[in-house]
């Protein structure tokens, strides 16, 4: 099945350093969410993005759906040691809005 | 707790047995989706069911999976004389609808785990 390709695999960072992770897609997406996982449990929505070239925040947290709608980005500022887990991209594709595509995830580990 | 909730935690099986995964979704949502996760990888689609209805099994195998969403009680993800390659994470999602703009909400999964 489609996978978006995401980028970067793995991150190592200090604690209060910024974090970017993107992800891309050969189509276009009506759609574009990014989850975190922690280990044993559920993806949990982080935020949601619905039109091209939208920016949207939740606190620390800024996403951008791109201008060609195939691509996809996640900032994380001042990174703490909570943050660590696995954030996967995830959309809608343009003409099957029912399944969510995922990503192959980025897993963040954070240093004190 | 409000959210998508999903029993058992942990299933173990042996081979040739059946598993049965439950997801109740959140209230008020009546659009049910089932997702596989391998280890380090991304979740898989595998089907999306409205009450009593199946929408898209699209990522379902034609074998030895089905699955259910009743117009009471959980929906059930069934697996028939499973094997080895079976053992995997199970997550179901609900939304409140369909389409682009109703976000997926995840239960913390069924881990199966096959003898």
């Amino acid at each position: 099945g489609q996978q978006l390709n995401q980028s970067p695999q793995s991150m190592f960072i200090q604690e209060g350093e910024d974090v970017s992770m993107n992800c891309t897609s050969s189509s276009i997406f009506n759609t574009w969410l990014w989850y975190k996982q922690d280990p044993g449990e559920g993806p949990v929505l982080l935020i949601a993005l619905y039109k091209a070239g939208e920016l949207t925040s939740n606190g620390r947290l800024t996403a951008q759906f791109g201008i060609t709608r195939k691509d996809s980005f996640l900032n994380i500022s001042a990174s703490i040691p909570s943050d660590v887990g696995i954030y996967f991209c995830a959309g809608h594709a343009l003409y099957n809005t029912d399944k969510l595509i995922f990503g192959t995830g980025t897993r963040l580990q954070v240093f004190p | 707790n409000a959210g998508v909730m999903q029993n058992p935690r942990h299933l173990v099986r042996r081979r040739g047995q059946e598993a049965r995964l439950r997801c109740s979704p959140m209230k008020g949502h009546s659009h049910v989706y089932w997702y596989r996760q391998l280890p380090e990888e991304g979740l898989k689609f595998m089907v999306y069911l409205q009450k009593e209805n199946i929408i898209d099994e699209s990522g379902m195998p034609k074998e030895r999976f089905s699955a259910e969403f009743p117009k009471e009680g959980p929906s059930i993800l069934r697996i028939q004389q499973v094997v080895r390659g079976d053992s995997a994470a199970y997550f179901c999602a609900s939304s409140i609808g369909t389409g682009a703009i109703q976000p997926q909400h995840f239960g913390d999964g069924t881990r199966l785990s096959i003898l």
